[in-house]
């Protein structure tokens, strides 16, 4: 039978080819946001992070950024490798040290 | 050095039976985070000790759930009475804020599921 439950959304590309993957956040006076990848069975690992002061912060291969007017986040990964392959959540820094998280985003790398 | 440590990385439990997990942070963060993560979804916190501080429990969904963290360094986290819906992979996070980034070092996370 068909499985009832959410789905991540998921992205397919090839290797060598720049992957966007898109987050929109819920707040508006979050001022701090950060980027995770988390691999099959593992915890979640910080990729790069940026603050609301800024629009854009490029890190090795990869690059957030910010658009407050929508509240959209997107990262860029270039030259995409099959390492890459994972799932990727934003999380947005809404009161104190309360950070919340995006359901994922499945990057899935094609050889 | 070390990281973030969980254990035990899977535990299998009965309806109605307490269960506790545990979080040795890496030394000398002063941060921790508990989250909540059911397949196919995102992170869902659940509680945050920061140094001597009160603990931030908004995030714990029932009175089931509670935690603590002794000395400032290792944290349980004990679910009462389990239920079915509490089967998830619960993870564990530390951190310090440094240069204005929160840089989250999280645990392999503990699969709990609830027959």
């Amino acid at each position: 039978g068909e499985s009832v439950g959410l789905h991540l959304p998921t992205l397919s590309v090839q290797e060598g080819d720049n992957s966007i993957i898109n987050c929109a956040y819920s707040n508006s006076a979050s001022d701090y946001f950060i980027w995770y990848k988390q691999e099959s069975g593992k915890g979640p690992q910080f990729i790069i992070d940026i603050r609301s002061n800024m629009d854009k912060r490029q890190g090795q291969r990869v690059t957030v950024l910010l658009n407050k007017t929508v509240k959209h986040l997107s990262l860029q990964i270039a030259a995409t490798q099959p390492g890459d392959s994972a799932v990727y959540f934003c999380a947005e820094l809404y009161t104190g040290n309360q950070f919340y998280f995006g359901t994922g985003t499945s990057l899935t790398v094609i050889p | 050095g070390a990281g973030v440590s969980q254990s035990p990385s899977n535990k299998v439990t009965e309806k109605g039976k307490d269960v506790e997990l545990r979080c040795d942070p890496i030394s000398g963060h002063t941060a921790l985070y508990w989250y909540r993560q059911s397949l196919g979804q995102g992170l869902e916190f659940l509680i945050y000790f920061q140094g001597n501080s009160a603990p931030d429990k908004s995030g714990l969904p029932s009175d089931r759930f509670s935690a603590e963290r002794t000395g400032g360094s290792v944290s349980t986290l004990t679910i009462q009475r389990t239920q079915q819906e509490d089967s998830a992979v619960y993870l564990c996070a530390s951190s310090f804020w440094t240069s204005g980034r929160n840089e989250q070092f999280f645990g392999p996370g503990t699969r709990l599921t609830v027959l």
